[in-house]
């Protein structure tokens, strides 16, 4: 799995969008972006994962660079229950999920 | 919407037991997986099993760590005989299928705590 570089916390104001980056400059071209979220050592969380394309659901957007080498996840308008460890993990199909450190995402009112 | 659930959220035991967390995967969903998460740590890879066997295992997942699916629906995971450094919390994840690209659910996790 190609490694990937998160900052280590950001906060953010609830009610704004939240832009969370991360770098994966190896990634190779079988390998998606996945994003999770652990709040507060409840279990991990799925969030939205993509290859190339920008996707959007219900929680979130996910924007890939057109060199892949780097995403943006954003939470279109954060609220305090948003607060947690986001991880940005890049794998092939298939791959059990490594887990990085994650960005501490902090919502203050 | 279905999800992963586990038992017991929370198991103190002595050193040197053997201690069975349970699982239960969403029904439709072939693929299972353990982690755990050691205190203030990352979580990590343990053990994945499909088609009632072990596909992959970390080293972690040493001859003291067993999985077994006894029936449709519950996965388990045996530590014979625990030791200070298992104390984490363990989580169990299910996914749909193994081919093609599908999220892991995972469950609330059991504390482990050994003393």
């Amino acid at each position: 799995d190609a490694k990937t570089t998160q900052p280590t916390s950001m906060d953010c104001a609830e009610g704004r969008a939240a832009n969370l980056p991360c770098n994966h400059s190896t990634i190779s071209g079988n390998e998606y972006v996945y994003w999770y979220r652990q709040i507060h050592s409840q279990g991990p969380q799925y969030i939205i994962h993509g290859l190339k394309n920008n996707e959007t659901n219900e929680m979130a957007s996910l924007i890939i660079t057109e060199d892949r080498k780097s995403s943006t996840l954003i939470l279109p308008h954060a609220t305090l229950r948003d607060t947690a460890v986001y991880y940005c993990i890049a794998k092939a199909a298939g791959n059990k999920l490594t887990f990085g450190g994650g960005t501490r995402v902090l919502v203050k009112p | 919407e279905p999800e992963v659930t586990q038992t017991p959220s929370h198991q103190v035991t002595q050193m040197g037991q053997e201690v069975i967390l349970r699982c239960v995967p969403i029904s439709n969903h072939l693929y299972f997986y353990w982690y755990r998460q050691i205190l203030g740590q990352k979580v990590e890879f343990l053990v994945s099993f499909y088609n009632n066997e072990i596909s992959e295992k970390s080293e972690i997942f040493d001859d003291q760590f067993s999985v077994e699916r006894p029936d449709g629906s519950n996965f388990t995971l045996k530590i014979r005989s625990t030791k200070l450094e298992d104390s984490a919390m363990y989580f169990c994840a299910s996914k749909v299928r193994t081919s093609g690209n599908y999220e892991q659910y995972f469950g609330p996790g059991t504390r482990l705590t050994v003393t």
